[in-house]
């Protein structure tokens, strides 16, 4: 079984502050990590991933994660924010083992980011 | 362009009735999902097709039925079994391998009570 707990429901921030969005894991098996972004009313998109290799995985709009396995961490940062970064985010894990689960994505309860001018 | 198309968009469902949500891809993924959203509570999957014709139960399938007549689509009916129903629901798709996890969204069908 796997498990994904975001630590904060809503971070607010100012424009041009960093931001970091917690992540923790729990799984019996190792995992793939990563981050999906929802705008109001749209669906997912997917913003990062960590598959493998580098624990530092960088992904689309300036965000960055990195993969802590001994902590069971995947936390998102942002050295500088903008307006338009204001959304929910949501961390999500895979097993990379096989079995009944795989292919099964576990999403954490998601983090509202709003980003004040 | 390619994607994902849910609809409606908004629906709204008197006691006692089914209701189907529609889900389309047109970009030849073999896996398709259904995910039930409530605020603070993250996305919970509710049933997922790997292959045309074959379906899996996700974490909250009860009063809930798809099915997989075509590869590009899995539509979801919402049975009046289903006693909370007000939630929105979202449609994802992925080819296979490594790449299951890397799914592809619809905007979503929020579906309403009267």
């Amino acid at each position: 079984a796997q498990s994904v707990t975001q630590l904060d429901s809503q971070v607010p921030v100012f424009e041009e502050a960093p931001v970091e969005l917690r992540c923790n894991y729990s799984s019996s098996v190792s995992v793939y990590l990563f981050w999906y972004v929802q705008y109001p009313n749209q669906g997912l998109q997917l913003l990062l991933k960590y598959l493998s290799g580098s624990t530092l995985v960088k992904g689309i709009n300036g965000f960055e994660a990195e993969f802590n396995k001994s902590q069971t961490s995947f936390h998102l940062r942002k050295p500088s924010v903008h307006i338009s970064d204001t959304a929910e985010y949501f961390c999500a894990v895979g097993n990379n083992a096989g079995g009944t689960s795989y292919g099964k994505l576990t999403f954490g309860q998601g983090t509202i980011l709003t980003v004040h001018p | 362009d390619g994607g994902i198309t849910q609809s409606p968009k908004y629906l709204f469902r008197k006691e006692g009735q089914n209701v189907t949500l529609s889900c389309e891809q047109n970009l030849n993924h073999d896996a398709m999902y259904w995910y039930r959203q409530d605020p603070g509570q993250g996305l919970r999957l509710i049933y997922y097709s790997q292959i045309v014709n074959d379906f899996q139960k996700g974490d909250i399938a009860e009063g809930y039925s798809v099915s997989r007549e075509k590869k590009e689509s899995f539509p979801l009916t919402v049975t009046s079994a289903q006693k909370n129903p007000t939630a929105f629901y979202l449609c994802a798709s992925s080819i296979e391998g490594t790449a299951v996890y890397l799914q592809h969204f619809g905007d979503g069908t929020r579906l309403s009570i009267l």
